[in-house]
């Protein structure tokens, strides 16, 4: 158990349709990462949170992609008018202690017909 | 431009054999280098975490070694199970002001019995 849970574990959309993912972090941690992963490649990172404000963007993140975190725990991210290109699996991850480690949460597999 | 590289894209092996899988860097400035185990639909879970100043460093059957001059690492898993079946993922984090995490495309071991 890396103490990160996110839901839903899988998501199945038609294409246009907005979904919403979200990420519980068991304990508050300063930072927390969403990253895209596609078949047979490492993650892609997309947007990081130090508490509640969001320090950093990739260009991944188009302008049909939006990431909060508005308490500084939780973090939910949207995708807006699906498209089957965004069909991946979309991971979040904390960072905890002294070695800066990343703990990954299970991910949530996203597919757009 | 920070990249991580890793080798072979692939392997099989059969279970109880020994194998070493390779990770060239780029990244620039260095701050650690993780290497993580990926099973199928799941997160990452980190296996070692090294420093500049660390040359090797073992959990178990995997030892994690580090050149940081010439900017190599490798993963080496000894007496292998077929639970190691799995993807290795080297990660380098860049540390440049910002908490930033470079991941490779990493190395798809299959065991097999």
């Amino acid at each position: 158990d890396t103490g990160v849970s996110q839901d839903p574990r899988h998501k199945i959309t038609k294409r246009g349709q907005n979904v919403t993912f979200r990420c519980d972090p068991i304990s508050e941690h300063n930072r927390l990462y969403w990253y895209r992963q596609t078949l047979g490649q490492g993650p892609e990172f997309l947007t990081y949170f130090q508490n509640e404000a969001q320090l950093e963007k990739s260009r991944l993140l188009s302008d049909r992609f939006s990431a909060e975190r508005p308490k500084g725990s939780f973090s939910t991210l949207e995708i807006q008018r699906t498209e089957q290109g965004d069909s991946a699996m979309y991971l979040c991850a904390k960072t905890s202690g002294e070695t800066d480690t990343q703990y990954f949460g299970p991910g949530t597999r996203l597919t757009v017909l | 431009k920070n990249q991580v590289e890793q080798s072979p894209q692939s392997l099989i092996i059969l279970e109880g054999k020994n194998c070493t899988l390779q990770c060239n860097y780029t990244v620039s400035p260095f701050s650690n280098l993780r290497w993580y185990k990926q099973d199928t639909g799941r997160g990452p879970v980190s296996l070692t975490i090294m420093t500049f100043s660390e040359n090797t460093k073992s959990n178990g059957r995997y030892t994690a070694t580090l050149d940081a001059d010439t900017k190599q690492s490798s993963l080496h898993i000894t007496a292998s199970q077929l639970s190691d079946s799995a993807s290795y993922i080297c990660v380098v984090s860049d540390y440049s002001g910002t908490y930033k995490y470079i991941f490779g495309t990493g190395t798809r071991l299959k065991v097999l019995a």
